[in-house]
């Protein structure tokens, strides 16, 4: 596609569900990341996957945050025992270069009820 | 620590008015510092992007301005319309080290420009 895109763009869910989310970067794009934005707040580091190299994991709030990278195609960003807290846009974003500032995505809005 | 301050967070104006958002940042050992637009529901929208050699950049009726040494940008709007509603969002890329590749963002204005 054109840009960097993400799925669901809402998800409502009930606190303590898993909960994954999708992004699929621009093609070509080896660098991916995973930003938060929680209401009222800047974006938010969470994790940073380039090429094959080991991601840059220290955004992540907790051990209830993981995601995956298949290469250098889709990524999913997965929340596990999901927390009221956890309420906020997930933003994803791609660069073919990490020197190069990164395309964003339109956004996950999570809600945990 | 990175961090980004921008003011006012919210800001009316009736359309016609030319307008000045604020972002400062304390660490000036910046490699880049990125202007966005953000739209309810959708992704960020860059507007411009100015190097850390670089003392100003415009695009249209923006113009962005970066004084590296006293930690500060300024985003100039000229003629505002009413389409230009929106939350303008502020990130720096520090210069070198590791980590390098993210970006620190200011919690953003929320501009309203009224018809």
């Amino acid at each position: 596609g054109a840009g960097v895109s993400q799925s669901p763009s809402n998800k409502v869910t009930e606190k303590g569900k898993d909960v994954e989310l999708r992004c699929d970067p621009i093609s070509g794009h080896t660098a991916l990341y995973w930003y938060r934005q929680r209401l009222g707040q800047g974006l938010e580091f969470l994790i940073y996957f380039q090429g094959n190299s080991a991601p840059d994991k220290s955004g992540l709030p907790s051990d209830r945050f993981s995601a995956e990278r298949t290469g250098e195609s889709v990524s999913t960003l997965t929340i596990q025992r999901t927390q009221q807290e956890d309420s906020a846009v997930y933003l994803c974003a791609s660069s073919f270069d990490p020197a190069v500032n990164p395309f964003f995505g339109p956004g996950t809005r999570l809600t945990v009820l | 620590k990175q961090e980004v301050t921008q003011i006012p967070a919210a800001l009316s104006v009736p359309e016609g008015e030319n307008l000045v958002l604020n972002c400062s940042f304390t660490d000036s050992a910046i490699y880049n510092l990125q202007w966005f637009r953000q739209d309810p529901g959708k992704g960020l929208t860059s507007l411009l992007l100015i190097q850390s050699s670089q003392r100003e950049q415009t695009s249209g009726r923006l113009n962005a301005s970066l004084d590296k040494s006293s930690g500060r940008s300024t985003l100039y709007i000229a003629a505002s319309q009413p389409g230009d509603s929106a939350t303008y969002l502020c990130a720096v890329r520090k210069n070198s080290g590791g980590s390098n590749y993210k970006l620190t963002f200011g919690k953003g204005t929320l501009l309203t420009v009224n018809p």
